[in-house]
C-alpha cells in the first residue's frame, strides 16, 4: 500500500517568501505529526493532529509557522516570511492512533532558504 | 523533556555487538526506536511499553526499565545493513494522547 507522501521533495525559497509543504498520510491514520530535522540532528517536534484537531502546536518555532488538516486527512505546513534558519528537512509522520502506534514517516521536504 | 541518547556515535566491525542507551528525566509510558539511513526517512524498529518489556527484531532487541526511565537497544552480530542513525522517541502521558519526542540520535557505522 501507499506510504506517507510529502511534496515537494525539495524547495528553494528566497528569504521572505512564503512556502507550503504538503503531507498525504496513510489512509485511515488518525494521527499526523510534523517534525523539523536539521542536518545531523534528531527530528524536532513541531505539531500534531488527531483527525482534524490540532492537539499540540507547542513545537512551532514562531507565529510564522502554521499547520492545518481541515478534513482530517491531508495536512499542510505553511511557513510565512521564510528565514535562513528555517532551512531543514520537514518530516511528516502518521499513525493509526497516538499511543503505542508506530510512526510511518514520509521522505520529507528539504527546504533551503537563500 | 528531550530524551538523552548515548553514545553519540559508534564504529564497529561487522559481527560486533553494540548497545545504545536512551534516558529520560520524566516518567515514560513508552519508548520507540527508529533507524534512519542517510537521505531517507526514519524507519520504525519497535515500541516498548512500561513494564520492563524486552522485544526483539531480527538480531536487534531492546529493553525498557520503567523505574530508571531508560531504554537500551541491543544490536548483536552487527551487519553492514545496520549502519545508520538510531533514534529513540518517548511518550510521557498516554492519557493525554501525548506527542513523541526524539533524542538527538546515535550514529552507527559498521565496517566490513
Amino acid at each position: 500500500g501507499a506510504g506517507v507522501s510529502q511534496s515537494p521533495r525539495y524547495k528553494v525559497a528566497k528569504r521572505g517568501q512564503d512556502v507550503a509543504l504538503r503531507c498525504d498520510p496513510i489512509s485511515g491514520h488518525v494521527s499526523l505529526f510534523w517534525y523539523q530535522q536539521a542536518l545531523g540532528q534528531g527530528p524536532e517536534f513541531l505539531t500534531y493532529f488527531q483527525n482534524e484537531a490540532q492537539l499540540d502546536k507547542s513545537g512551532l518555532p514562531s507565529d510564522r509557522f502554521f499547520a492545518e488538516r481541515p478534513e482530517g486527512s491531508v495536512s499542510t505546513l505553511k511557513i510565512q516570511r521564510t528565514q535562513q534558519e528555517d532551512s531543514a528537512v520537514y518530516l511528516c509522520a502518521s499513525s493509526l492512533k497516538t499511543a503505542n502506534s508506530p510512526l510511518h514517516f514520509g521522505n520529507g521536504t528539504r527546504l533551503t532558504v537563500t | 523533556q528531550q530524551p538523552v541518547q548515548s553514545p553519540q556515535a559508534v564504529i564497529l566491525r561487522e559481527g560486533e555487538d553494540a548497545v545504545i542507551n536512551c534516558s529520560s528525566s520524566k516518567a515514560l509510558y513508552s519508548v520507540h526506536w527508529y533507524r534512519q539511513k542517510h537521505g531517507e526517512a526514519p524507519v520504525f524498529l519497535m515500541i516498548l511499553l512500561k513494564g520492563g518489556e524486552q522485544k526483539g527484531h531480527e538480531k536487534i532487541s531492546a529493553s525498557f526499565n520503567e523505574k530508571k526511565q531508560q531504554s537500551s537497544l541491543y544490536l548483536t552480530a552487527s551487519q553492514l545493513s545496520y549502519s545508520g542513525t538510531y533514534f529513540c522517541g518517548t511518550e510521557i502521558d498516554v492519557n493525554r494522547d501525548d506527542k513523541i519526542i526524539f533524542g538527538k540520535g546515535t550514529r552507527l557505522h559498521i565496517l566490513p
